[in-house]
This record gives C-alpha cells, sequence and structure tokens, in this order.
C-alpha cells in the first residue's frame, strides 16, 4: 500500500485556485493515486484517479510527475461549496485495501 | 437510481443494546463495505462483501456482524453497544473489489452508545 501524506488543513479565498499536494514516497508500480471529496455529515464522493501525467475532468485536474513520489489535487476558482475534506489514496488490487487517512480541510472563505 | 441507500440517520443506543444498521444499493454492484469515522480522523474499513454470501472482515470487525444475503442489501449489525462504537458508519459499493474503480457512499448514520 502507499502510505500517503497531505496537509491536515489549507485556507484559501473565493475564485482562486487550490493546489493539494499528496506525498507518496513508497507508490508501487501499479498503484494509482485517487482523491475523494467529503462535505460535512456526507460520505466521500470520488473526484479524479490517475497514474502519472496530468489528468484533467469537470471538477479538478490531477498532476502526477515522472516519479510519482507525489500529486497535485488541483481545484480551479473554487467557491464556499468546495469546502470539504480532501482524501488522497494511493493503492492497487482490491478495493478493501484502500486506506482513507485523516485528509486535507480545506476551508473556502469568502 | 437512488444509489446507495443507509437507514436509521441518527441513532442513540444504550450500552448492551443491539440495533442493524441498514445498507442498500441499486446499482447491481457486486463489492459492498462498512466503514466508521471517527472525529478528526479517516474511514476505518469493518467488515466487506464481495458477493451475495461472501463476507470478510476488514481493519476493525471486532463487535460487529455482517452478512450479505442479496446483492443489494448489506445490513450490520451492533451485537452489543458500547460508547467506543459511538461514531458516524458509512456505506459504500462499488461494482467489482477493485482500487481502481470508484466506491460510491452513502449518506452516513450517525450512532451514539451512552
Amino acid at each position: 500500500l502507499a502510505k500517503t501524506t497531505q496537509p491536515i488543513s489549507m485556507d484559501s479565498y473565493e475564485g482562486q485556485e487550490v493546489n493539494i499536494t499528496c506525498s507518496h514516497n513508497n507508490i508501487a508500480t501499479n498503484d494509482y493515486i485517487t482523491w475523494y471529496q467529503q462535505f460535512p455529515s456526507q460520505g466521500p464522493r470520488f473526484i479524479i484517479q490517475g497514474y502519472k501525467t496530468k489528468v484533467t475532468n469537470e471538477v479538478a485536474s490531477l498532476f502526477i510527475p515522472a516519479d510519482r513520489k507525489s500529486s497535485t489535487l488541483s481545484l480551479p476558482r473554487v467557491s464556499l461549496s468546495d469546502t470539504a475534506v480532501y482524501y488522497c489514496l494511493g493503492g492497487r488490487g482490491s478495493a478493501r485495501q484502500l486506506t482513507f487517512g485523516s485528509g486535507t480541510q480545506l476551508t473556502v472563505l469568502p | 437510481n437512488a444509489g446507495v441507500t443507509q437507514t436509521p440517520k441518527f441513532q442513540v443506543l444504550k450500552t448492551g443494546q443491539s440495533m442493524t444498521l441498514q445498507c442498500a444499493q441499486d446499482m447491481n454492484h457486486e463489492y459492498m463495505s462498512w466503514y466508521r469515522q471517527d472525529p478528526g480522523m479517516g474511514l476505518r474499513l469493518i467488515h466487506y462483501s464481495v458477493g451475495a454470501g461472501i463476507t470478510d472482515q476488514g481493519e476493525v470487525p471486532n463487535g460487529y456482524n455482517v452478512s450479505r444475503s442479496t446483492t443489494e442489501d448489506f445490513p450490520l449489525r451492533l451485537l452489543s453497544a458500547a460508547p467506543s462504537q459511538t461514531s458516524v458508519y458509512f456505506c459504500a459499493s462499488t461494482p467489482s473489489d477493485s482500487a481502481y474503480v470508484e466506491q460510491y457512499f452513502g449518506p452516513g448514520t450517525r450512532l451514539t452508545v451512552t
């Protein structure tokens, strides 16, 4: 399992781009990096997943450099509704091996 | 599709009582799982199931039982509630037991044991 490390919290202002970096030094060859978002009083929600380089969808972008020892979730032009906990997961194989750590609490300020 | 549904949303139990947390999904997913989330912590896996009739223990299974008689339902039973089981419980499902596939989570059940 890839052990991931991410900041405990981050603050941003509305309209700014937010980058949350996740460190995963022991990532294995077949590990993918997955990010989930959790709003208060809700279950986590899948945001994006990638293996290397850049992946983009309607919600976010995920940048994974060539050495794959870290990854960056980029949220363009955040709004107050993006305030949530963001989890970085690294893993391969079975779903039961994915580990949700403490995540990063992103607070978007007006 | 309703996705993953959980009932009840809130529950208060006294120590020693038993109860069942219900989880259902309408996406025909084979893999289902239960997590608990404690304040300031991530999610910890309690039990999981890779298909009807097949269940196994996760990271923190003590004090909990599960069964999977149908593809749709995956109830979690607390046999004798303890204050340490005060937590928020999430059920999740995914098409297969794969780390590469999106997991769908329910809205959670907030349980307080006094």
